[in-house]
Order: structure tokens, then C-alpha cells, then sequence
């Protein structure tokens, strides 16, 4: 069955990195896009871009470009986001989500989740 | 950007049919996609393409569209429904949620 397990919570400072990863198991990694979304707490889900698996290009939400990069590891089936420079905003909940469909060349709608990784930025 | 609005709040009794909204411009262009979020879950996606159900997600699950509102529609809804849900539509150039709906089915 398809999983996407993603890496233990964290807590950083203001202006700290956080790295957060996404192992995907029980398909084909490279056939499906991934996309990171991120909540925070008790608001609703924010899109932050998306990274093709197959070429490694990434896309990302014009909010976050400049702070965040999405890469990854395929021999592992492994997604990666770093957020930089974070703030307490950033303070949220991150998910990375499959494509719904495979091999597409643009983010779709995402039909598995991973369980979310809690980031905490405070001093 | 495309933006979706949602009602931020439903309430149906056991049984009822529960309604929840997404209105948006985009709507007549884009299909819409519909995510259920139970308290300290993920989201799980229960509606995709206006109208289709994924495996597994019980047939009281339904969605439609009319122009620029998609609806989602629990026909008989359950206690185990009360969840948070998100419509949510994507196009060539951005990727966009609907603020949620709280269902409290009580």
C-alpha cells in the first residue's frame, strides 16, 4: 500500500533551517509529482510548491520562493523540503502529498498524505 | 490568484444531509477536489474530479458543481463525519484551498 512517512518533529530558533523528509514506499517514487503543504495551527492548508520526481525540477509558491528549496533522493524514494531563515509563523504543521495522477509535468491534487511533521520556531 | 470560499461552519443532526459550499470563479474552468480532515489527522481526500469517490470512501460521500459553487453532500451523515473539509482547485499556475468547513454532526 502506498505510504509517505515523513521525519520527527522539530523545534528551531528564529532564523534557524529545518529540513523535512518524506520516504515514500508501495509505488514507483519517480512516476508521481510531490507536493508540500503546510498548516498552521488551528488554520487551514497552505500550498508551498512541488517537485516533479522525475527531473527534479521544483516549483515553488511565490510566498516561499527564496526560502524554501524541495529536493530528492531517488535511490532512497525519499522527498526532502528545507525552510530557511524561519520566523514564528512558520510555526505549522508540514505535509508532503502525492500527485493523484502519475507522470504529469504540472502539481495536482494530492491522493495520499503523508502524517506531518510538526515545526516549531521559537526562542 | 483563485481564490475558494467556504462557509466556516455546518451543523446537521445524525442522519441529515449535510451540504458544505465552495464558491469560486475558477470552478466553471477547474475541476474541484474535496479533503476531509479529522482533529490531529491528515487530510484525506473523499471527492476528486467534482464527482468521483475514491476506493474506500462510503457512498454517502457525494459532489457536484453548478457554474462557480461545488457542493459536497453527505447524505445521512454520521457522528464519524464531523471532521473539518476543504475544497480545493488547481490550474496551470497556482494550487488553492478553501478556508474549511467544521461539519458537527450532532
Amino acid at each position: 500500500q502506498v505510504q509517505l512517512v515523513q521525519s520527527r518533529g522539530e523545534v528551531k530558533k528564529p532564523g534557524a533551517s529545518v529540513k523535512v523528509s518524506c520516504k515514500a514506499s508501495g509505488y514507483t517514487f519517480r512516476n508521481y509529482g510531490l507536493n508540500w503543504v503546510r498548516q498552521a495551527p488551528g488554520q487551514g492548508l497552505e500550498w508551498m510548491g512541488w517537485i516533479n520526481t522525475h527531473s527534479a525540477n521544483a516549483h515553488y509558491e511565490p510566498k516561499f520562493q527564496g526560502r524554501v528549496t524541495m529536493t530528492t533522493d531517488t535511490s532512497t524514494s525519499t522527498a526532502y523540503m528545507e525552510l530557511t531563515s524561519l520566523r514564528s509563523d512558520d510555526t505549522a504543521i508540514y505535509y508532503c502529498g502525492r500527485d493523484y495522477l502519475r507522470d504529469s509535468s504540472s502539481w495536482l491534487p494530492i491522493d495520499y498524505w503523508g502524517q506531518g511533521t510538526l515545526v516549531t520556531v521559537s526562542s | 490568484s483563485s481564490e475558494l470560499t467556504q462557509p466556516p461552519s455546518v451543523s446537521v443532526s445524525p442522519g441529515q444531509t449535510a451540504r458544505i459550499t465552495c464558491s469560486g470563479d475558477a470552478l466553471p474552468k477547474e475541476y474541484t477536489y474535496w479533503y476531509q480532515q479529522k482533529s490531529g489527522q491528515a487530510p484525506v481526500l473523499v471527492i476528486y474530479e467534482d464527482s468521483k469517490r475514491p476506493s474506500g470512501i462510503p457512498a454517502r460521500f457525494s459532489g457536484s458543481t453548478s457554474e462557480t459553487m461545488a457542493t459536497l453532500t453527505i447524505s445521512g451523515a454520521q457522528v464519524e463525519d464531523e471532521a473539518d473539509y476543504y475544497c480545493c482547485i488547481t490550474d496551470s499556475s497556482s494550487y488553492v484551498f478553501g478556508g474549511g468547513t467544521k461539519l458537527t454532526v450532532l
